[in-house]
């Protein structure tokens, strides 16, 4: 089974804190996302990769960068996080393709006080 | 503006129903999904579609092409699948577009 983890459930960070998000997955998957959700606006494209040290932004990047060393990992960072970033933050991956399924992680979800 | 509209938003029912949960989209796609989170965050595939019917389980998935449309049908339907069920299509290259959701309570 394809497996996409996240390194945290729940966080929580002060204003103005820099932050990271960890996305692992283990199936060698070329691409890779990071949503957030929020309630009325579904899953929002922060950003993707579609190989190592490649990025491309989505529909929401402001406030956040992110980062692939590996193939395997993929970061977001928030820079200076504010309490319009608290959310629900999930990442995804998949192969190359049109005809193939996204595997997501289980979820962060970030309070920012 | 979102280019996948589902319908509805929220959605309670009696155990043992049969549920429709619709999806529209508004340009040609590749392939479209269905997605289903339960609470506490983690998504699951259900169904990849880009012709026809599926079925697995109590669950069936449909597409109209022509029509740019797409049902998620559940019968006989148990507190168990309480979640939100999510749509979500590809239309060309490596990104995913999503509905907003709908969100299911069944009630025993």
């Amino acid at each position: 089974d394809v497996k996409v983890t996240q390194s945290s459930r729940y966080l929580v960070k002060r204003t103005g804190e820099k932050v990271f998000l960890e996305c692992v997955q283990d199936m060698d998957h070329e691409n890779m996302f990071w949503y957030r959700q929020d309630p009325g606006l579904g899953l929002r494209l922060i950003y993707f990769s579609y190989d190592v040290k490649m990025k491309e932004k989505g529909d929401i990047p402001e406030g956040y960068s992110v980062s692939r060393e590996k193939k395997e990992r993929f970061s977001l960072i928030l820079e200076s996080a504010s309490t319009n970033q608290t959310s629900m933050y999930l990442c995804a991956s998949s192969t190359t393709g049109v005809y193939t399924e996204a595997f997501f992680g289980q979820g962060t979800r970030l309070t920012v006080v | 503006k979102n280019e996948v509209e589902q319908s509805p938003q929220n959605l309670t029912a009696q155990e043992g129903e049969f549920i429709t949960i619709n999806c529209s989209y508004s340009v040609g796609i590749s392939a479209l999904h269905w997605l289903q989170q339960h609470p506490g965050g983690g998504i699951v595939s259900l169904f990849m579609l880009s012709s026809g019917k599926k079925k697995h389980g109590r669950l069936i998935a449909t597409i109209n092409i022509q029509e740019k449309h797409s049902s998620l049908h559940i019968t006989a339907s148990h507190p168990r699948d309480s979640a939100v069920y999510i749509c979500a299509v590809r239309f060309t290259g490596n990104q995913f577009y999503f509905g907003t959701g709908t969100s299911l309570t069944v009630i025993p």
